[in-house]
């Protein structure tokens, strides 16, 4: 099993430049997550996904950030324009959902630094 | 919204010293997962508490649910090198998501 794959592994921007991220969750997992982590801190929700719809968008800062996830499997993670308070990890996350005591499945993440 | 506070924020050991990291909250819990992240890497699963006063044990860690389900810990036996890392907590905050707290950094001098 390949695990959450997040692609681009790290990405340098100027600022007011667009950005995207890519999300393959592990299959079967319905719910989708994607979190922010700045350094030093823990990671932030900024949107959850059950299959395609997005279910908890309320820390998305929807005037620059937009996420989609088309057929409910991957899923696109989009800033235009990026701001220098931008530059963190970003980490994409799936489970099963439920209380089966799973946790979540993180992948490797996508290190923004904007400039 | 719902906050897990943890403590320490930092911790250095000497290897085979014992290491705890405490998680809390002012609002109970239905359950509890503990994450473990290395250097560089993303956090990684380690476990879920869900009952009262629950312990796990996975080798050299035990975890302990609160009684009250306010409060947990983490405690790591005679620390390894490959203890490194931050350990998060992380607590449900509503409509099945979760919130982290921001993490116990352990450094282990070999």
């Amino acid at each position: 099993e390949a695990g959450v794959v997040q692609s681009p592994r790290y990405k340098i921007i100027e600022k007011k430049q667009p950005v995207a991220f890519w999300c393959n969750p592990i299959s079967g997992h319905n719910t989708l997550y994607w979190y922010r982590q700045n350094l030093g801190q823990g990671p932030e929700l900024l949107i959850r996904y059950e299959n395609e719809e997005a279910v908890d968008d309320s820390q998305l800062p929807k005037d620059r950030f937009s996420a989609e996830r088309l057929k409910g499997v991957d899923s696109t993670l989009k800033i235009q324009p990026a701001e220098l308070g931008d530059s963190a990890v970003y980490l994409c996350a799936s489970s099963l959902g439920g209380t089966g005591g799973y946790g979540y499945t993180f992948g490797s993440g996508t290190r923004l630094t904007v400039v | 919204g719902q906050q897990v506070m943890q403590i320490p924020q930092y911790q250095h050991v000497q290897e085979g010293e014992d290491f705890t990291t405490y998680c809390n909250s002012s609002t109970t819990l239905s359950n509890i997962q503990w994450y473990k992240q290395r250097p560089g890497g993303h956090p990684v699963f380690l476990i879920q508490l869900v009952k009262s006063g629950e312990v796990k044990k996975q080798k050299r860690l035990t975890f302990q649910f609160g009684e009250a389900k306010k409060n947990s810990s983490l405690h790591i036996t005679a620390t390894q090198t490959t203890d490194v890392g931050t350990y998060f907590c992380a607590g449900p905050g509503g409509s099945e998501k979760l919130v982290f707290g921001k993490g116990t950094k352990l450094t282990v001098n070999p």
